[in-house]
């Protein structure tokens, strides 16, 4: 069965700090992993995907099929990045399951 | 706004109750998704359509839950004989299946308080 786990549930580093939060799958076939973000009173919002191999707001993410994890990553944290973080996983583009999300604090 | 639109935004109602809760999602979208959050958890998914046809219910939809999306536009989630467990925030979400790089846009949610 597919699923996203993410191991913290509150994360909190200081401004200027690296960041990085985790998150780990299970699929038998070729996963779609994805990272959605929900800022303070705004909806929930793609931030970036393992296709793409982008960087969005200074985050980038490593798919790594050997441990099977997603960690979202950013080298220098920001106060505007707090917000509450998910990982999803695309099963043959059909569902998205969604980790239970990961709330980053950044401390000034 | 030309984002997923929800309706209503809060509903609380009587256990035993039958609620029902409205998606526009964005003209242009085939897929129409929806999903269940409760504190503490991520989104669950529910069931989603492609244009008018529903493609997958999740096994979380009891009975007590139907969706439809009648004209492949707007879709409607209703649930009979609410209770307390039903108490969550009802996410929609669309997406265009056609794009290279497929991504959900969700609505702000329905908050359901069954008392």
């Amino acid at each position: 069965a597919q699923r996203v786990t993410q191991p913290e549930k509150l994360l909190s580093v200081f401004k200027g700090a690296p960041v990085e939060l985790k998150c780990n799958y299970s699929y038998s076939g070729s996963p779609e992993l994805f990272w959605y973000v929900q800022y303070s009173r705004q909806r929930l919002q793609l931030l970036l995907r393992h296709i793409s191999r982008e960087s969005i707001k200074g985050f980038t993410a490593d798919l790594n099929k050997g441990e099977t994890s997603f960690h979202l990553k950013k080298p220098f944290a920001q106060e505007e990045d707090s917000a509450m973080y998910y990982c999803a996983l695309s099963s043959g583009g059909n569902q998205f399951y969604f980790g239970t999300g990961t709330s980053l604090t950044v401390i000034p | 706004d030309t984002g997923v639109s929800q309706n209503p935004r809060h509903k609380i109602t009587k256990r035993g109750q039958n609620v029902t809760f409205r998606c526009d999602p964005i003209s242009e979208h085939n897929r129409l998704y929806w999903y269940r959050q409760t504190l503490g958890q991520g989104p669950e998914f529910l069931t989603y359509f492609q244009n008018e046809a529903q493609l997958e219910k999740s096994r979380l939809l009891s009975d007590r839950f139907s969706a439809e999306r009648p004209k492949g536009s707007f879709s409607t989630l209703e649930i009979q004989r609410t209770e307390q467990g039903d108490s969550a925030m009802y996410l929609c979400a669309s997406s265009d299946r056609g794009q290279p790089n497929e991504k959900l846009f969700f609505g702000s949610g329905t908050q359901l308080s069954v008392l």
